[in-house]
């Protein structure tokens, strides 16, 4: 069967510093990988996605960048982090070319101080 | 785009009454609905999902239903019991295209 992996599960860090964020997925090959964000209220901001390695798609302008080093692996980084950067940061994956529903990983809580 | 409307932000009942969230979608062209539920500090999770070829869907007490015509669809919850209370997304695609979420809806049920 398929897992999501995200970690780390909870980071504090001061504004200005860098970030690295990181996502696996297990059990399937060639998915659909998107990060997302979730800011102070309830809805799901698409940040950046790809559809296969070394592709992304990037959907809001800003500080952060993403990278798909390897087939299930899905980076997501900033030099620099805002205050606005702060909230949960969700990695999700889908099988390609289907109908089928989006997978969501456990996510991370980032604060930025 | 897609541009997918979602009512209401809040929704408080009573257990055991029934609730309803609909949402709206401006692109003819999609053909898949699923509908996720957030617990609190928890990843969203498929509920329900259904195609356009499909007008209604039922598993136990949640059913959403697709009127194509008006680009509407609507969840149902049947009993509300406090464990529903979380908040839930509607979304629209494309077959492999990327989904648009609605703004998400708050459901409180009050025991």
């Amino acid at each position: 069967s398929q897992t999501i992996h995200q970690w780390p599960a909870t980071l504090v860090q001061p504004v200005g510093s860098p970030l690295s964020l990181e996502c696996t997925v297990e059990g399937t090959s060639n998915p659909n990988l998107y990060w997302y964000r979730q800011a102070a209220g309830r809805g799901l901001q698409l940040l950046f996605y790809s559809v296969g390695i070394g592709q992304i798609s990037s959907e809001v302008p800003q500080n952060l960048s993403a990278s798909r080093p390897q087939d299930r692996q899905f980076i997501l980084s900033s030099k620099k982090l805002l205050l606005s950067d702060s909230g949960f940061y969700l990695c999700a994956w889908r099988p390609s070319g289907s109908y089928n529903e989006q997978f969501f990983g456990p996510g991370t809580r980032l604060t930025v101080l | 785009g897609e541009n997918v409307e979602q009512h209401p932000s809040t929704l408080s009942v009573q257990e055991g009454d029934s609730a309803v969230i609909k949402c709206t979608y401006s692109d003819s062209a999609s053909n898949y609905f699923p509908w996720y539920k957030q617990e609190l500090g928890k990843r969203p999770q498929l509920i329900i999902d259904i195609r356009s070829n499909v007008g209604e869907k039922k598993d136990q007490r949640i059913a959403v239903t697709l009127n194509k015509t008006a680009k509407h669809f609507s969840l149902h919850i049947t009993e509300t019991q406090p464990e529903d209370s979380a908040v839930y997304f509607c979304a629209a695609s494309q077959w492999s295209y990327i989904p648009t979420f609605g703004r998400g809806t708050s459901l409180i049920v009050h025991p």
